[in-house]
């Protein structure tokens, strides 16, 4: 079962930033948070991962709350093409690896 | 998404035929896995291998699916016997080692059985 819990969906108005939440409080120190979204039926495309510190890359930043029990994407400036299901996942970082489980995710509207 | 090829893209079989599908991981990568998505519906993980070798198969089914990872060529994931409730989009996704790295997926096979 996905640790994650997310909105099932949220709207956006293009051009204005999208703030996706997380919860995902029984994470353990050795977890790291990934985002994932899928845009209509192609596979997930991978966004950014963090593990305490925010990220940013050319695509979102990742907010990490101090106490890691919550997280927020942030789309900067949302296009219609960015309409999609985003995917919150932990993963634990060890040596032998573990797949990436998939919650419902967020259905991600961006409006005109 | 680059780099992780699967193919067929789309798969048509008859009921109690052979499914195989391909899954090329983006070169160097020696981890993959595999995943289904039954339509409206989400990604569900199906097995996980490093080369030759099964790591996790615990959302595979106990019949007809079989996955592989040969040291050599794609992994093939394999579905016996196939019935209608095969029918679903088929993920695939590598990485370069398990800890701490992002995976990729490739954009899947469509899969239907008539």
């Amino acid at each position: 079962d996905a640790k994650t819990t997310q909105p099932p969906s949220m709207d956006c108005a293009e051009g204005r930033a999208a703030n996706l939440p997380c919860n995902h409080s029984t994470i353990s120190g050795n977890e790291y948070v990934y985002w994932y979204r899928q845009i209509h039926s192609q596979g997930p495309q991978y966004i950014i991962h963090g593990l305490k510190n925010n990220e940013t890359n050319e695509m979102a930043s990742l907010i990490i709350t101090e106490d890691r029990k919550s997280s927020t994407l942030i789309l900067p400036h949302a296009t219609l093409r960015d309409t999609a299901v985003y995917y919150c996942i932990v993963r634990p970082w060890d040596n032998y690896g573990q797949n990436f489980v998939f919650g419902p995710g967020t259905r991600l509207s961006v409006l005109p | 998404n680059a780099g992780v090829m699967q193919n067929p893209r789309h798969l048509v079989r008859r009921r109690g035929q052979e499914a195989r599908l391909r899954c090329s991981p983006v070169k160097g990568h020696s981890h993959v896995y595999w995943y289904r998505q039954l339509p409206e519906e989400g990604l569900k993980f199906m097995v996980y291998l490093q080369k030759e070798n099964i790591i996790d198969e615990s959302g595979m089914p106990k019949e007809r699916f079989s996955a592989e990872f040969p040291k050599e060529g794609p992994s093939i994931l394999r579905i016996q016997q196939v019935v209608r409730g095969d029918s679903a989009a088929y993920f695939c996704a590598s990485s370069p080692q398990g800890a701490s790295t992002e995976a990729f997926f490739g954009q899947g096979t469509r899969l239907t059985v008539v």
